[in-house]
């Protein structure tokens, strides 16, 4: 199975930093990564899909580059509602897999 | 718009058996790829297994192949997830959640989830 591995862990920041996270995939696949948000005891929020496509309806604070094995997922000025949990999923081949997750508070 | 919702979970003992539906509205449910992805208390996302469209394939994640079974029912716009010999690790909140349907895969919604707990 195709291992994700998320960096850093969580990270502390400040209303209107710049954040970036990193998404490393044990072998390539392409472009085929998602990023999600999580905030607790909610559903998963479909932030970008195909690397770098921002979904509908989510401000393009957020964006995402990356092809291969190495991913970034990064958000230009934090705002307070962006304070959550984010994740990576590969569906490049299967089992599809998840990173273990980046949580960001509030520094 | 978009719905997926989930039955309700509960407590179920080791080795023992329980099925999760998921009930569709607000799209056309035959053309979607579903999944239904966990989360133990605590712990990261974890996904566990795919349905084509027509149901002819499926997949599954390591930890539950042989065990669950998924299934869909068309005519009843229903996920299914039939869990057999549960083990304690199996304990999380389950998650049924739509593909998108471009060529670029993700899952574009999700349930609200539910709870499910194994233990004696």
């Amino acid at each position: 199975a195709i291992q994700l591995t998320q960096s850093p862990s969580s990270l502390s920041a400040s209303v209107g930093d710049r954040v970036t996270i990193t998404c490393r995939a044990s072998q390539g696949i392409s472009s085929a990564l998602a990023w999600y948000q999580q905030k607790p005891g909610r559903a998963p929020k479909l932030l970008i899909y195909h690397a770098s496509i921002l979904e509908n309806g989510v401000p393009s604070r957020f964006s995402g580059s990356g092809s291969g094995t190495d991913f970034t997922l990064s958000i230009s000025r934090l705002q307070p509602e962006d304070f959550a949990t984010y994740y990576c999923q590969q569906f490049n081949s299967y089992p599809v897999t998840f990173g273990g997750g980046t949580k960001v508070d509030i520094k | 718009q978009v719905q997926l919702v989930e039955s309700r979970g509960g407590v179920v003992q080791p080795g023992r058996s329980l099925r999760l539906s998921c009930a569709a509205s607000g799209f056309t449910f035959r053309t979607y790829v579903m999944h239904w992805v966990r989360q133990a208390p605590g712990k990261g996302l974890e996904w566990v297994a795919l349905i084509s469209f027509d149901g002819n394939n499926k997949y599954y994640a390591d930890s539950v192949k042989g065990r669950f079974t998924i299934s869909r029912d068309n005519s009843k716009n229903t996920l299914y997830l039939q869990m057999d010999s549960l083990r304690t690790e199996d304990t999380a909140v389950y998650y049924c959640a739509r593909e998108t349907i471009v060529a670029a895969r993700a899952h574009d919604f999700w349930g609200q989830g539910t709870l499910v707990t194994v233990s004696s």
